[in-house]
C-alpha cells in the first residue's frame, strides 16, 4: 500500500528566504510524481510534474527533486514571497493510475 | 491544455436529499475518471474510480450504494450523493485520464453541505 507522508505539517518563514518542503512515498513503483499548490477552500493547482525516470523538474522559482529509489521528493521555492502561502500537496501516481496524496504542508509567508 | 470541469462549485442541501455532481472533460476524451473526497484540513482522498460504459470501482470503505457513479459518455462522469447527511459534507474533485496519453488532470472542486 503506498502511503505518502509530507514534512513539515506547516511551516512559517521571513519572506525572501529559501525553503524545502518535503515528501516521502513508501513504494518505489511509481509513474510520477506531482506537487500541487492549494489555496483555502479552491481547487488544485499543478505545480512540478516529475516522471519516474526524471530526477528534477523546474519552472520559475520552484524546484522539485524526485530520488525514487530512496522515495523520496523535495520542493524547493526561492525567494519565498507572502503570494506563495498556501497548502502544497504531494502525490505520487501508481501504476495503475491511481493518485496518492500527502496530507500537505500549510506555508505561511512572513511580509 | 486539457481542461476539466465540475458542476456545480458550491451546493448547499437538506439532509436526506440526493445531490448529484457533474465532472467533464471539455477538450478531451476520458474512458476513465477519479472521484476524490477532501474534508476540511485534511487531504484528497480517492473514492473511486470511474469507467466509461462499466461499473466503477470503490476504495476500501466508501460506500457504493451512497455515492453512486454514472460514466455514460465519453466526457462525463457524474457523482450522485445518496440520502446526503451533514457528515457528508466535504469537498469533492474529480480528475480525468486523456485516452491518448494517459496524463491525468483535475477539476476545480464541488464544495458540498449538507444541513
Amino acid at each position: 500500500k503506498q502511503e505518502v507522508t509530507q514534512i513539515p505539517a506547516a511551516l512559517s518563514v521571513p519572506e525572501g528566504e529559501n525553503l524545502v518542503l518535503n515528501c516521502s512515498f513508501t513504494d518505489s513503483a511509481i509513474y510520477n510524481l506531482q506537487w500541487f499548490r492549494q489555496d483555502p477552500g479552491k481547487g488544485l493547482t499543478s505545480l512540478l510534474l516529475i516522471q519516474s525516470s526524471q530526477r528534477e523538474q523546474t519552472s520559475g522559482r520552484l524546484n522539485a527533486s524526485l530520488d525514487k529509489s530512496s522515495g523520496r521528493s523535495t520542493l524547493y521555492i526561492a525567494a519565498s514571497q507572502p503570494g506563495d502561502s498556501a497548502t502544497y500537496l504531494c502525490a505520487v501516481r501508481r501504476r495503475d493510475d491511481k493518485i496518492i496524496f500527502g496530507k500537505g504542508t500549510r506555508l505561511h509567508i512572513l511580509p | 491544455g486539457a481542461v476539466v470541469s465540475q458542476h456545480p462549485s458550491r451546493v448547499i442541501c437538506k439532509s436526506g436529499t440526493s445531490v448529484k455532481i457533474e465532472c467533464r472533460s471539455l477538450d478531451f476524451q476520458a474512458t476513465t475518471m477519479f472521484w476524490y473526497r477532501q474534508f476540511p484540513k485534511q487531504s484528497l482522498m480517492l473514492m473511486a474510480t470511474s469507467n466509461e460504459g462499466s461499473k466503477a470501482t470503490y476504495e476500501q470503505g466508501v460506500e457504493k450504494d451512497k455515492f453512486l457513479i454514472n460514466h455514460a459518455s465519453l466526457t462525463l462522469s457524474t457523482l450522485t450523493v445518496t440520502s446526503a447527511h451533514p457528515e457528508d459534507s466535504s469537498f469533492y474533485i474529480c480528475s480525468a485520464r486523456v485516452n491518448d496519453t494517459y496524463e491525468q488532470y483535475f477539476g476545480p472542486g464541488t464544495r458540498l453541505t449538507v444541513t
